[in-house]
């Protein structure tokens, strides 16, 4: 069945730092790839997607490629700031069905 | 427009009793998805809806868990004789659906934290 493994945390960074968290997939078919994020105190929401290879999904600074070759969608960011601390979710999304599964979720804190 | 909705935003309950959360989704969204997330703990898919077809009750982790969802609107998810080990926040998330479904948003609700003494 399809699941996501993501980098596990949690991920403790000073302002300004590069971010990388690792995702990689497993899918039997051709699926769409998510981050959700979940700041302190609020439900979780879309950060950014991509629905086939090559595709780069990106939104507030932050950015990921659909590698299908590597199965993998990696979240970056070339500056972290105090306000992205929250916990990131990567996920994939199964076109034949809908279905969705969701990695366990990767804590970041960024300290000023 | 609204979002998705969920109620009660809090539960307190007696080891062995049953508890009701429901659900309601955004108008026009045909998926449903129930989660749970336990302290610490990442996103654990509980059963999904989709239009009319049966749901997949794949993620439901013992036979004292149901859902329902009446109308093609409106979900319920059922614990029977609660364990402490249910205590989460139970998250509820819905998405429009398209034919061939490629990319959709899914958009949660704020959940119901539900507390087994």
């Amino acid at each position: 069945g399809n699941s996501v493994t993501q980098m596990e945390g949690p991920v403790t960074l000073s302002e300004e730092a590069f971010l990388t968290i690792n995702c990689t997939y497993t899918a039997t078919g051709y699926p769409s790839l998510f981050w959700y994020v979940q700041y302190p105190g609020e439900g979780l929401q879309l950060l950014l997607k991509a629905t086939k290879a090559d595709d780069k999904g990106s939104n507030k600074g932050f950015e990921a490629t659909y590698r299908k070759e590597t199965t993998s969608f990696h979240l970056e960011k070339g500056s972290v700031q105090v306000s992205d601390s929250a916990v990131y979710f990567c996920a994939l999304s199964d076109p034949a069905n809908n279905d969705m599964r969701f990695g366990a979720g990767t804590r970041l804190t960024v300290k000023p | 427009g609204a979002g998705v909705s969920q109620s009660p935003s809090n539960k307190v309950t007696e080891k062995g009793k049953d508890v009701e959360l429901r659900c309601d989704p955004i108008s026009g969204h045909t998926a449903l998805y129930w989660y749970r997330q336990s302290l610490g703990q990442g996103l654990e898919f509980l059963i999904y809806f989709q239009g009319n077809s049966a749901p997949d009750k794949s993620g439901l982790p013992s036979d004292r868990f149901s859902a329902e969802r009446t109308g093609g609107s409106v979900s319920t998810l059922t614990i029977q004789r609660t364990q402490q080990e249910d205590s989460a926040v139970y998250l509820c998330a819905s998405s429009l659906a398209l034919a061939g479904g490629h990319g959709d948003e899914q958009y949660f609700g704020p959940g119901t934290r539900l507390t087994v003494t």
